[in-house]
């Protein structure tokens, strides 16, 4: 069975300064998406980076970037620059290409930045 | 702009009462699902549909159950509320992958509180 793993219940960073948030998973497929969601205080959870895991490049979305580490299990969210906006639960989610779409979700990260 | 709509954003209900929550989609949707959010614990998925009238169990179906009669709209159902159903509610819809993937967005979730 696949798991998705996130370490960190709750991390803090200073406005500007850039943090990383880390997840590990487990599954034995080789075709497989990688997902991190952002839901920010009493508001709808939404998408902010995806990474196909037959691509090596790393995914990056302005501010957001990961580092995929097939081999290790291992995708971590770096954000830059961080903003008072980016105060939210960050998860972690994973599908591969045969569960039409179904989302395995890690434990969540609480992150807040302070000014 | 996709929307996911969900009945209620605060729900109290007794132990024993049957409990409706409802979902509606606006983007012909193919897939819609239902998570449930608890501390510590990230979304786990509870039921999800890939047409009208199918459903399929997730990873905790027990004491839940679906109704998907039109394409837009996916209902989940406490048929006898207990206490350990206190949670957040959270619905999602996708297009339909077709060997990809199509992103998931969410409903702003239902705290539904069973006393």
């Amino acid at each position: 069975a696949q798991t998705v793993t996130q370490s960190q219940p709750e991390m803090s960073v200073q406005e500007a300064e850039t943090v990383t948030l880390s997840c590990t998973y487990d599954t034995s497929e080789n075709n497989y998406y990688l997902f991190w969601y952002k839901q920010p205080p009493s508001r709808q959870m939404i998408l902010v980076i995806r990474q196909e895991a037959y691509k090596q490049q790393n995914a990056t979305e302005n501010r957001f970037s990961v580092n995929f580490q097939k081999a290790a299990k291992s995708f971590s969210l770096k954000i830059s620059d961080s903003q008072l906006g980016d105060t939210a639960m960050y998860f972690c989610a994973f599908t591969n290409y045969n569960q039409g779409g179904k989302l395995i979700f890690g434990q969540g990260t609480e992150l807040s930045v302070k000014p | 702009d996709v929307k996911v709509t969900q009945s209620s954003r605060y729900l109290v209900k007794r132990t024993g009462e049957k409990v409706f929550l409802e979902c509606v989609q606006d983007m012909d949707h193919e897939n819609m699902f239902w998570y449930r959010q608890d501390p510590g614990l990230g979304l786990r998925l509870i039921y999800f549909s890939y047409d009208v009238k199918m459903k399929e169990k997730g990873d905790i179906p027990e004491g839940y159950s679906v109704s998907r009669e039109k394409k837009e709209r996916f209902s989940l159902i406490l048929e006898s509320a207990s206490t350990n159903q206190t949670s957040m509610y959270l619905c999602a819809s996708s297009g339909r992958a077709g060997g990809g993937y199509n992103e998931q967005f969410f409903g702003p979730g239902t705290r539904l509180t069973v006393l």
